[in-house]
């Protein structure tokens, strides 16, 4: 079965860190870009960037350079979001998600994985 | 950065068409795919590439693109239509990928 499955919810204290796995299976983890979405609560799609799982190369949106990293583990088929420095709005439903690239374009987000909640709260 | 402008909510009768626009500039030259959001649950793919549907999903989704303004046209409309729905590009010129703000479509 071709699925994203994603690590649990978390609840963090501002000023920490989060890291949500995010593992693909029944598809070649290697042939297809993960991205990661938020979802603030009563709020839009946030895209926060992609990784590449076969090279490992990374892109970001400005706002979340240097508090975002995303990282992947091939052997496992399991990409990693981790963001540091947590504030009270990054409360949100993280997803992971796949898309394909053609011709160096990126292509619709045709799989979701079901979403992770992390809660940032004193 | 690019932009994509969607109307905060449409509602429409059942059994009626609705239209949800999305624009942006010259987003006709863009591939424009769009999500159907139930809450509580993760977006699904109804039209990728401005037209075409995923396997699984009603031929009563359309979508159009064209000019300033892409369109998601659903037919005969449902009572379990009603969701929020999001209209998404891939901006070329910054390698990034753009959402729309999202319609939350009420069935009435």
């Amino acid at each position: 079965q071709v699925q994203l499955v994603q690590s649990g919810a978390e609840v963090k204290k501002p000023g920490a860190s989060m890291k949500v796995s995010c593992k693909a299976s029944g598809y070649t983890f290697t042939d297809y870009y993960i991205h990661w979405v938020r979802q603030a609560p009563g709020q839009g799609l946030e895209w926060m960037g992609w990784i590449n799982p076969n090279s490992g190369g990374t892109d970001y949106p400005q706002k979340f350079q240097g508090r975002v990293t995303m990282t992947r583990d091939t052997s496992i088929s399991t990409a990693y979001l981790e963001l540091t420095r947590l504030r009270s709005d990054d409360t949100a439903v993280y997803y992971c998600v796949r898309s394909g690239l053609r011709f160096g374009e990126l292509l619709q987000f045709d799989l979701w994985g079901q979403g992770t909640l992390v809660a940032v709260s004193s | 950065s690019y932009v994509l402008t969607q109307p905060p909510s449409v509602s429409v009768a059942p059994g009626k068409t609705a239209g949800i626009t999305c624009g942006g500039n010259n987003i006709g030259s863009k591939s424009v795919h769009w999500y159907q959001q139930k809450p509580g649950q993760a977006p699904v793919l109804v039209v990728y590439d401005d037209s075409d549907r995923p396997s699984g999903i009603p031929e009563r989704f359309s979508g159009s693109n064209s000019g300033n303004t892409a369109t998601l046209t659903i037919s005969r409309v449902e009572a379990g239509d009603e969701a929020d729905y999001y209209c998404q590009v891939w901006d070329e010129s910054s390698d990034h990928v753009v959402f729309g703000g999202g319609t939350k479509l009420t069935v009435l």
